[in-house]
């Protein structure tokens, strides 16, 4: 049983270029969400994807926007970087009905805006 | 507004002390859930831990203990006899049962590094 699945796992962008991160679910979960955590920060919401829709959104600008597919897998793109994008994202799924339980992690991206 | 403290940042001990991780909520909801991680080197994070706020009782699984405290809204950790494989950042979280609200309100984290 495969748990979340990230790519890439490390990517170097420059600043003004647009960039794109994917995401498997765990197998038989269906939502999305994506996470950003700075270097010794917390991980910081950035949005939720359920049924194909974004249910939810932290405090990030529209820059930042996703998209989840009919098998659950999701996409998050980050337009015009700036270096304060670099960070690891983190996708994280689970079942919406169980909202309160814990989430199921992947092991990020590693992404370096210079 | 939610809020989680982790006040201590980094923690060394060396193998076999007990060690315990503090985490402070903030929350203005009856019902709420906290949750522990681990984050090791490898980046992704590992869930130790979901207590509901109904549910006071400490909690035992092997070497990990948690403390759950609503008078003081605090939720710590306990590593007894600690491994090197205890090395870690461990985090604290809080969601809140509110309707869509379904996000996790993380600490700054707790870098633990347990030396032989």
């Amino acid at each position: 049983d495969a748990g979340v699945t990230q790519s890439p796992t490390h990517l170097i962008k420059t600043r003004g270029q647009q960039v794109t991160l994917r995401c498997s679910p765990k197998s038989g979960h269906d939502t999305v969400s994506w996470y950003q955590q700075a270097l010794g920060q917390g991980p910081q919401f950035i949005f939720q994807y359920y049924e194909e829709e974004e249910r939810q959104r932290g405090n990030f600008p529209d820059r930042f926007s996703g998209h989840q597919f009919p098998n659950y897998s999701s996409e998050l793109n980050v337009n015009a970087l700036w270096l304060g994008d670099s960070a690891l994202y983190l996708c994280a799924s689970s079942l919406h009905r169980l909202w309160h339980e814990k989430l199921f992690f992947g092991s990020g991206t590693q992404l370096s805006v210079l | 507004a939610q809020k989680v403290t982790q006040a201590q940042t980094e923690i060394s001990v060396v193998e076999k002390e007990d060690v315990t991780l503090d985490c402070v909520y903030e929350t203005r909801d009856t019902t709420y859930y906290l949750f522990w991680y681990k984050q090791p080197p490898s980046g992704e994070l590992v869930f130790l831990i979901r207590r509901n706020s109904f549910d006071e009782q400490n909690e035992i699984s092997g070497r990990y203990s948690w403390n759950f405290q609503k008078s003081t809204s605090s939720f710590n950790f306990t590593i007894t006899a600690s491994q090197v494989v205890d090395s870690a950042v461990y985090f604290c979280a809080l969601s809140e049962d509110a309707g869509n609200n379904r996000k996790l309100i993380w600490g700054l984290g707790t870098s633990l590094a347990v030396n032989p």
